[in-house]
């Protein structure tokens, strides 16, 4: 199965923005790259998700390598409610796996 | 609002009870999952269901079973619970057509305690 590498944890301040990385070297043309996030007592929610081109929407950006073996996820101004744990998933069909994501903690 | 809601939020049983985990969702999905998360290990799938009555093995289904008699409800069943089966267990569910393959709606997850 497809596997992504990201780091455990990650630091940001508020108000500046902050990248994700996540690597996918074993991605495979049809892989859909996603991205959820897990909020205290919450159940993971969807941010955003691409294929080749980077996309936007009204969360978060998400920008992917030419060759397609990495993704970085963009948050442009941190909040305090964006701590979280973020999770890169490459997706081929129904089945989602997910790997330990990275904890994201936001300095006031 | 879009929403699949798990029975309980938290659960204490004890070892060789049988425990239902009950999911209900009202977006009228075809495909339904259950997952557990343990500190550590991320999440991990234990079964999933393209349909009524029809199920799939995830990566851990042992010790599991799950039960989909209607659309919108799928149950997770620990036929004999351990120890080693406290977790959080979460309930997703997707459509099988219109949105992007991976695209989940969870719930916000039964914490288990077995003692």
């Amino acid at each position: 199965d497809a596997k992504t590498t990201q780091p455990n944890s990650m630091e940001s301040n508020e108000e500046e923005p902050v990248h994700l990385p996540c690597n996918h070297s074993t991605i495979s043309g049809t892989d859909y790259i996603h991205w959820y996030r897990q909020l205290p007592s919450q159940g993971p929610e969807y941010v955003i998700h691409g294929l080749t081109s980077n996309v936007n929407n009204r969360m978060a950006s998400l920008a992917i390598a030419e060759d397609r073996k990495s993704s970085t996820l963009i948050l442009h101004r941190a909040t305090l409610r964006d701590a979280a744990v973020y999770y890169c998933i490459l997706t081929g069909d129904d089945k989602i796996i997910f790997g330990k994501g990275t904890r994201l903690h936001i300095l006031p | 609002d879009v929403k699949v809601t798990q029975s309980s939020r938290y659960l204490v049983k004890r070892t060789g009870e049988k425990v239902f985990l009950e999911c209900v969702q009202d977006m009228d999905h075809e495909n339904m999952f259950w997952y557990r998360q343990d500190p550590g290990l991320g999440l991990r799938l234990i079964y999933f269901s393209y349909d009524v009555k029809m199920k799939e093995k995830g990566d851990i289904p042992e010790g599991y079973s799950v039960s989909r008699e209607k659309k919108e409800r799928f149950s997770l069943i620990l036929e004999s619970a351990s120890t080693n089966q406290t977790s959080m267990y979460l309930c997703a569910s997707s459509l099988s057509e219109g949105l992007p393959v991976g695209y989940q709606h969870f719930g916000d997850g039964t914490r288990l305690s077995i003692l």
